[in-house]
């Protein structure tokens, strides 16, 4: 099964500055879709952004972008002028494009922003 | 509906009692998935559904769980002879074609079960 890893259980930044959330992934194949979903209290996974495996551009959507680096499998979150409302915990989730009624999920960031 | 659906959003249960949470999903979504989010966690997948069949359900951690969709759109995840290891969020999401892996999840609240 794949694994996704995010290294940083925890993250904090002042309002309007950028923040990075890391994440790496492993697996064997060669076409899949990744993702950042964004939890607030509320519950409720909200998604962010998403890559697909083929693309080498990387998404880029208003404040949020990714660098997608498929060699060293790895897909971290850049978040411009950070708000308020940017505080939640970050999933980072891989998807296949073989099997893709999974979605494997990391452990998740919690995300502080500073006002 | 203009979103997925689920309740209780809360529910307390004590061991060795049945469960049943319900899911909702975006009318005319194909596509219905649960997975499980113990505390501090990221969700883990439970199983799924096309319409009414139920095509993985290699995520359940064991024959206490059961989830059903009989008629294509509403779903229900009971467990049986709650343990306290349940206790988790439980969250449903739809999609709205089987194909297309690039096809986002919408996820709903979830529910959260507390076994005493």
């Amino acid at each position: 099964a794949q694994t996704v890893t995010q290294s940083q259980p925890e993250m904090s930044v002042q309002e309007a500055e950028t923040v990075t959330l890391s994440c790496t992934y492993d697996t064997s194949e060669s076409d899949y879709y990744l993702f950042w979903y964004k939890q607030p209290p509320s519950r409720q996974m909200i998604l962010v952004i998403r890559q697909e495996a083929y693309k080498q551009q990387n998404a880029t959507e208003n404040r949020f972008s990714v660098n997608f680096q498929k060699a060293a499998k790895s897909f971290s979150l850049k978040i411009s002028d950070s708000q308020l409302g940017d505080a939640a915990m970050y999933f980072c989730a891989y998807r296949s494009a073989y099997n893709f009624n999974k979605f494997y999920f990391g452990s998740g960031t919690k995300l502080n922003v500073k006002p | 509906g203009a979103g997925v659906s689920q309740s209780p959003r809360y529910k307390v249960a004590k061991r060795g009692q049945d469960v049943a949470l319900r899911c909702d999903p975006i009318s005319g979504h194909v596509s219905l998935f649960w997975y499980q989010q113990a505390l501090g966690q990221g969700p883990e997948f439970l199983t799924y559904f096309q319409n009414e069949a139920q095509l993985d359900k290699s995520g359940l951690p064991s024959d206490r769980f059961f989830a059903e969709r009989p008629e294509g759109s509403v779903s229900t995840l009971k467990i049986q002879r709650t343990q306290q290891e349940d206790s988790a969020v439980y969250l449903c999401a739809s999609s709205s074609r089987t194909g297309g892996a690039n096809q986002p999840q919408h996820f709903g609240d979830g529910t959260r079960l507390s076994i005493l």
